[in-house]
């Protein structure tokens, strides 16, 4: 089957650093997205990551384990605008299909 | 360079009725998916385009029905509307070589379907 769990809700505090997990079993794997959505707007790509290892931009940073099927996104220096939600989405295949995790709501706190 | 754009954003149906919604894909894009995306969930692949031809289908019934056209462009047809079919309609566009997706997937800002 396919499964992609991550927390539903998370809260951080203005400057600090959150990270966010995602852990995913699907039967096909060509990737793994993260995605930022801010309430009733589309999904903007964060990174994507098909090797093993850690990448970073600027204040975001993904990482992936194959073997572990395990993913974060890790969030420095947090700003009221991060208030969004993160979603985990798998690659199945090479076609494009995406499967998506439910999102972690990520609220941050002055 | 335009990116992905749907129309229309908002509309509101009642039970049993059609709706169709419209995508344009990013400039150089040949492929489309949709994506319905209820309240508080991640988005769920419906059907995805390529060639005018639906090439992939997610868990979603018949009512559920799309179309490519030559310039790319594509449809999403949902008949017998039900009270559950109220969500965000996702399209997505990306570039499809050798069978294989190339680069960023890039999503429209939706359509919000709402059933009463």
């Amino acid at each position: 089957g396919q499964n992609i769990d991550q927390p539903t809700e998370m809260t951080a505090t203005e400057g600090a650093i959150v990270q966010i997990n995602c852990t995913y079993q699907t039967s096909g794997f060509n990737g793994l997205f993260w995605y930022q959505q801010h309430a009733g707007e589309a999904p903007t790509f964060l990174s994507y990551n098909v090797l093993d290892g850690l990448e970073e931009k600027g204040r975001f940073s993904s990482f992936l384990s194959r073997s572990k099927g395990y993913s974060y996104l890790l969030l420095k220096e947090l700003q009221m605008k991060d208030s969004a939600s993160y979603l985990c989405a798998v690659l199945s295949g090479n076609t494009g299909k995406l499967i998506f995790g439910q999102g972690t709501t990520l609220q941050v706190k002055p | 360079d335009a990116g992905v754009t749907q129309s229309p954003t908002h509309l509101i149906k009642t039970r049993g009725q059609q709706v169709t919604l419209r995508c344009s894909p990013k400039s150089g894009h040949d492929t489309v998916s949709w994506y319905q995306q209820a309240l508080g969930q991640g988005p769920q692949f419906i059907f995805q385009y390529y060639e005018e031809e639906e090439r992939q289908r997610g868990n979603f019934p018949d009512r559920f029905s799309g179309h490519q056209f030559p310039n790319y462009s594509s449809e999403l047809n949902v008949n017998a509307l039900l009270l559950g079919d109220s969500a965000l309609y996702l399209c997505a566009s990306s570039l499809m070589a050798s069978g294989e997706v190339t680069g960023e997937l890039f999503f429209g800002e939706g359509s919000r379907l709402t059933v009463l």
